[in-house]
């Protein structure tokens, strides 16, 4: 059974630091990695994907990486700003599967 | 092209009565899953279904829920006579048709805003 867990469950940085947040998965047999974002009351936004045949992908002050074979991803944010305190989450997706299993979350806050 | 669109956003009901949750795929897309995110956990996936027929219902407690894909219309998830432990927030996702290197051969999936259901 896979399992995706996130470290740190909170993290708080002042404004302007690079900062990374932590996934890993039980089991390497993953189609793809996404990250998401989630903010108060709201629903999930997709800020980037991972192909298990893709080591990274960047998006603006975002990079995520994956290494497979570890069970680890990482997502990278640069130059923080308050605007990206929101509660970020980790999903993989089973290879012959289509849902999505879920890490608890790393609750950012991006301190002024 | 409107995005995933839940409805209601929230919804009170009492112990023992319905709910009825609906969620309206974004236009062209024919796969819709639902999960579930109880307070302080993360998004537990619930089942996945293309238009009238359930392809994955490993996520879902076996007795009070179900869910349904019309042909025409919305994705249904219902729990009959609700309990305080159903409190959550749930979430309806949807995605395209397989074609290849789209977004379904991708398993992109996106999500509505929720609906959150308090039972008290």
């Amino acid at each position: 059974k896979q399992e995706v867990t996130q470290i740190p469950a909170a993290l708080s940085v002042p404004e302007g630091e690079n900062l990374v947040l932590n996934c890993s998965f039980t089991d390497s047999a993953i189609y793809n990695l996404q990250w998401f974002r989630q903010d108060p009351g709201k629903g999930l936004t997709s800020l980037l994907l991972i192909q298990s045949s893709q080591r990274e992908q960047t998006s603006g002050r975002l990079n995520a990486s994956l290494d497979k074979s570890s069970g680890r991803s990482t997502l990278y944010i640069a130059a923080s700003q308050p605007g990206d305190s929101a509660t970020y989450l980790c999903a993989v997706t089973k290879l012959g599967a289509q849902k999505l299993v879920f890490g608890q979350g790393t609750r950012l806050t991006i301190n002024p | 092209n409107a995005g995933v669109m839940q409805n209601p956003r929230h919804l009170v009901r009492r112990r023992g009565q319905e709910a009825r949750l609906r969620c309206s795929p974004m236009k062209g897309h024919s796969h819709v899953y639902w999960y579930r995110q109880l307070p302080e956990e993360g998004l537990k996936f619930m089942v996945y279904l293309q238009k009238e027929n359930i392809i994955d219902e490993s996520g879902m407690p076996k007795e009070r829920f179900s869910a349904e894909f019309p042909k025409e219309g919305p994705s249904i998830l219902r729990i009959q006579q609700v309990v305080r432990g159903d409190s959550a927030a749930y979430f309806c996702a949807s995605s395209p048709l397989g074609r290849m290197g789209g977004a379904a051969a991708k398993n992109i999936q996106y999500f509505g805003a929720g609906t959150r259901l308090s039972v008290l």
